[in-house]
């Protein structure tokens, strides 16, 4: 087992463009969650998919969306990309409440 | 509203010496509390949740609540124990994929 998987693992954008990230939760694991982290600050939850649907949201834009597919795999969609969206992107994925396991993260940059 | 505060930015020892990484919290209701690494290179991961009052590679850490606080104590500290740490927050009953987390605590632990 991989594990949870994110790609990519790097991107580059430029302001104003769209970005789609993806999540391969582990193997058996139901639950999605996402999470920004900026330099130098923890992980900050963004939403929460279960059952292909948004359980649960943190405190951010609507242009940030998501969409969690019936093998369990998730995205992130960021529009309208803005210079302080530059962060790492982690995914978590678990198996109704058991532990979270993240991926390694996806390092977005918005030029 | 909930937060995780982690005092110390960077925290060094050296190594035999006793470790104590600071957590304090703010939420009304029953908290549960959690501790995870980041090793370098490697991925979030959890260390220990208080529920299980476990003792994981010789750390512990105990919830109190009159205090707010859920301190990471390790009696010798190893040079395999430098990482980056965060304290983590969950609402009782929510499920585990929604986390609030601290900024973080560098620890180093020197030769």
């Amino acid at each position: 087992d991989a594990g949870v998987t994110q790609s990519p693992t790097h991107l580059i954008k430029t302001r104003g463009q769209q970005v789609t990230l993806r999540c391969s939760p582990k193997s058996g694991h139901d639950t999605v969650s996402w999470y920004q982290q900026a330099l130098g600050q923890g992980p900050q939850f963004i939403f929460q998919y279960y059952e292909e649907e948004e359980r649960q949201r943190g405190n951010f834009p609507d242009r940030f969306s998501g969409h969690q597919f019936p093998n369990y795999s998730s995205e992130l969609n960021v529009n309208a990309l803005l210079l302080g969206d530059s962060a790492l992107y982690l995914c978590a994925s678990s198996f109704r409440d058991t532990e979270a396991f993240f991926g390694q993260g996806t390092r977005l940059t918005v030029v | 509203a909930q937060r995780v505060t982690q005092p110390e930015k960077l925290l060094s020892v050296f190594k035999g010496a006793p470790v104590e990484l600071k957590c304090n919290y703010s939420y009304s209701g029953s908290p549960e509390l959690f501790w995870y690494v980041q090793y370098s290179r490697q991925r979030l991961q959890l260390l220990l949740r208080h529920i299980s009052r476990e003792s994981i590679k010789g750390f512990t850490a105990d919830l109190n609540k009159g205090e707010t606080s859920f301190h990471l104590k390790k009696p010798f500290a190893q040079e395999e124990d430098s990482a980056m740490y965060y304290c983590a927050l969950n609402f009782r009953g929510s499920t585990l994929g929604r986390l609030y987390f601290g900024r973080g605590t560098q620890l180093t632990v020197w030769p």
